[in-house]
């Protein structure tokens, strides 16, 4: 069984530019988180979808992060403009629905901000 | 307010030794889940409990509901083991995962 795809797996921009991430699921996963992990800290969740629905972004810094699943399988987030505080490792990860369920993880895209 | 502590912060052993790390958690959280994060590498779930102890190879994971208390214990550690294990805490109704700092091991030959 494919695990979850997340590209690209690094990326470099400079601060006020735009990026883009790509998430692919595990098949048949409804559930898709997207977290940021700052190095040394844990990881910290930016937004939850339910299929195409979001079920919480209350820390999803809206002014400059969007996120969309609009079939409900793939999802992509952006980042416009970027700024320094950005660079993190940002995790795709999955579940078979909300609720308590093993969450699968993606290897990551490690985004640097200059 | 949700929150998950682990213990140690940082870990060294020795090829061999019986590792345990600690997790606490608060009101709210209905399952902990222990993942494995090596340098540079994705984050592996190890085990996803809401009661009593579950084993996988030389790894067992227990909790105890009653003192929100949960541990993650190695047997004969090795240095493959070295890596970063974060106890998360999830909440029944969104599965939204609360992360504890995370503990470093680094287990030498």
């Amino acid at each position: 069984e494919a695990g979850v795809a997340q590209s690209p797996r690094y990326k470099i921009i400079e601060k006020r530019q735009s990026v883009a991430f790509w998430c692919n699921p595990i098949s048949g996963h409804a559930t898709l988180y997207w977290y940021q992990q700052i190095l040394g800290q844990g990881p910290k969740l930016l937004i939850q979808f339910q299929n195409n629905g979001v079920v919480d972004d209350s820390q999803l810094p809206k002014d400059r992060f969007s996120a969309e699943r609009l079939k409900g399988v793939d999802s992509t987030l952006k980042i416009q403009p970027a700024k320094l505080e950005d660079s993190a490792v940002y995790l795709c990860a999955s579940s078979q629905t909300s609720g308590v369920n093993e969450q699968f993880f993606g290897p990551g895209t490690r985004l640097t901000v200059l | 307010k949700n929150e998950v502590e682990q213990s140690p912060q940082n870990l060294t052993a020795q090829e061999g030794e019986f590792i345990t790390i600690n997790c606490s958690y608060s009101v709210g959280i209905s399952a902990l889940h222990w993942l494995q994060q090596h340098p540079g590498g994705g984050i592996v779930s190890l085990f996803m409990l809401s009661s009593g102890k579950k084993k996988h190879g030389r790894l067992i994971a227990t909790i105890n509901i009653q003192e929100k208390h949960s541990s993650l214990h190695i047997t004969a550690s090795h240095p493959r083991d070295s890596a970063v294990y974060i106890c998360a805490g999830c909440t029944s109704n969104t599965g939204k995962l609360i992360f504890g700092q995370g503990t470093t091991l680094q287990v030498k030959p």
